[in-house]
């Protein structure tokens, strides 16, 4: 079956490591998206791109780096500049840009600074 | 900006009644749509309904419809016969084209047996 692969589940970070999440995609979709979701704020883009070797800054970048070096993978590191990581990760991907296209979305990375 | 509003932190209806969860967005653009999706205790996201702006006719989905009021910036989710599995997050979006999603702050909705 097609869908969105999150890995892992659960991941813990001693202060001061990167972290690296990732995401993984059989649909064949071209954009692929990171969101950040915190209880009561909703989900924030972090980024987002839209091919292969392309991507852009979200709403909250700062402190987070991507790549996209195959149409599958979107790769996400939390790296030591990000001050707050603690918060559950979600990726997504979509056909495309139209405003009718909606996300499939993984199941989500729960990170927790320790 | 594009920004959801969804008043609603919590809601709890009764199994078999019907609920309403509200949302409200703001926009200049003419283009667009708008979704609801839903977030079991799983996490997992999944899409409820979806409604393009140009069309006038409320978007349904089962016992899933919408209220879209375009001039009101309103765009409110029904939930006919609620059943213990509604029981979830509830998250309004708006999206145009070329664009990203803009999500609501969630409806976490009770369903009481």
């Amino acid at each position: 079956d097609g869908g969105i692969t999150q890995s892992p589940k659960y991941l813990f970070r001693k202060e001061g490591q990167n972290v690296t999440l990732s995401c993984e995609q059989n649909l064949n979709h071209d954009a692929m998206y990171w969101y950040r979701q915190d209880p009561g704020q909703g989900l924030r883009l972090i980024y987002y791109s839209q091919i292969v070797n392309d991507f852009q800054k979200g709403d909250i970048a700062e402190g987070y780096s991507v790549s996209r070096e195959k149409k599958e993978s979107f790769p996400l590191t939390v790296t030591s500049a990000q001050k707050n990581p603690t918060a559950f990760y979600l990726c997504a991907s979509s056909w495309g840009q139209g405003a009718g296209y909606g996300y499939t979305f993984g199941s989500g990375t729960r990170l927790t600074v320790v | 900006a594009q920004t959801v509003t969804q008043s609603q932190p919590e809601m709890s209806v009764q199994e078999a009644e019907t609920v309403t969860l509200s949302c409200t967005y703001d926009t200049s653009e003419s283009d667009y749509y708008l979704f609801w999706y839903k977030q079991p205790p799983s996490r997992q996201m999944i899409l409820v309904i979806r409604q393009e702006a140009y069309k006038q006719q409320n978007a349904t989905e089962n016992r899933f419809s919408v209220n879209f009021q375009k001039a009101a910036k309103s765009f409110s989710l029904k939930i006919s016969d609620s059943q213990l599995g509604d029981a979830a997050m509830y998250f309004c979006a708006y999206k145009i084209s070329g664009n990203q999603f803009y999500f609501g702050t969630g409806t976490s909705l009770t369903v009481i047996p």
